[in-house]
């Protein structure tokens, strides 16, 4: 049974700093690319990121280009997402989920939460 | 930058037909992938690749795309469908979703 276990979320000021996690088990971490999607409160759905099976390649929102990184250690099936000078509206539901660059999402995690505010 | 535009809101009687749009410039050329979101839940894909069905959803669930619109259709509506639908496509190098239907069933 594939699971995505996002991990990290929190209450961060305005211009701070916060590292997501997401722990992948149930298949073959290494073979797929894995993204990370968010949803502000009553909001839809708003890609982040998406990174390659090896992690050669990735790829950004405009929103958050410069601002966060992607990563993956296959050694450890586990997906990050670093963020940097948070802002109010990068508040969101944060999910992890497997797919593939050009593709679609397969599975996703239940998400974690992430609020900016002072 | 692509959009995608979908309705606010289909309405649909218990048991009847259900027909979700997506729109978008010469959207028949790329891949159409339509997820459901239940409140409080996280999204679930229900059609992949214009027309294909994931295991485990059901036959009631399909999908087309052509010219400048791709449409998710929901036969025999039942009440679990109640739920947000969003379209998805690749352009460019980065993924775009459309800003989710909400579909009710009456």
């Amino acid at each position: 049974e594939v699971q995505l276990v996002e991990s990290g979320g929190g209450l961060v000021q305005p211009g701070g700093s916060l590292r997501l996690s997401c722990a992948a088990s149930g298949f073959t971490f290494t073979t797929y690319g894995m993204s990370w999607v968010r949803q502000a409160p009553g909001k839809g759905l708003e890609w982040v990121s998406t990174i390659s099976d090896s992690g050669g390649s990735t790829y950004y929102a405009v929103s958050v280009k410069g601002r966060f990184t992607i990563s993956r250690d296959n050694s450890k099936n586990t997906l990050y997402l670093q963020m940097n000078s948070l802002r109010a509206d990068d508040t969101a539901v944060y999910y992890c989920a497997e797919g593939t660059p050009g593709s679609y999402f397969d599975y996703w995690g239940q998400g974690t939460l992430v609020t900016v505010s002072s | 930058s692509y959009e995608l535009t979908q309705p606010l809101s289909v309405s649909v009687a218990l048991g009847q037909t259900a027909r979700i749009t997506c729109g978008g410039n010469n959207i028949g050329s790329k891949n159409v992938h339509w997820y459901q979101q239940k409140p409080g839940q996280a999204p679930v894909l229900v059609i992949y690749s214009d027309n294909n069905r994931p295991s485990g959803i059901p036959e009631r669930f399909s999908g087309s795309n052509s010219g400048n619109t791709a449409t998710l259709t929901i036969s025999r509506a039942q009440a679990g469908d109640e739920a947000d639908y969003y379209c998805q496509v690749w352009d460019s190098g980065t993924v775009v979703f459309g800003g989710g239907t909400k579909l009710t069933v009456l």
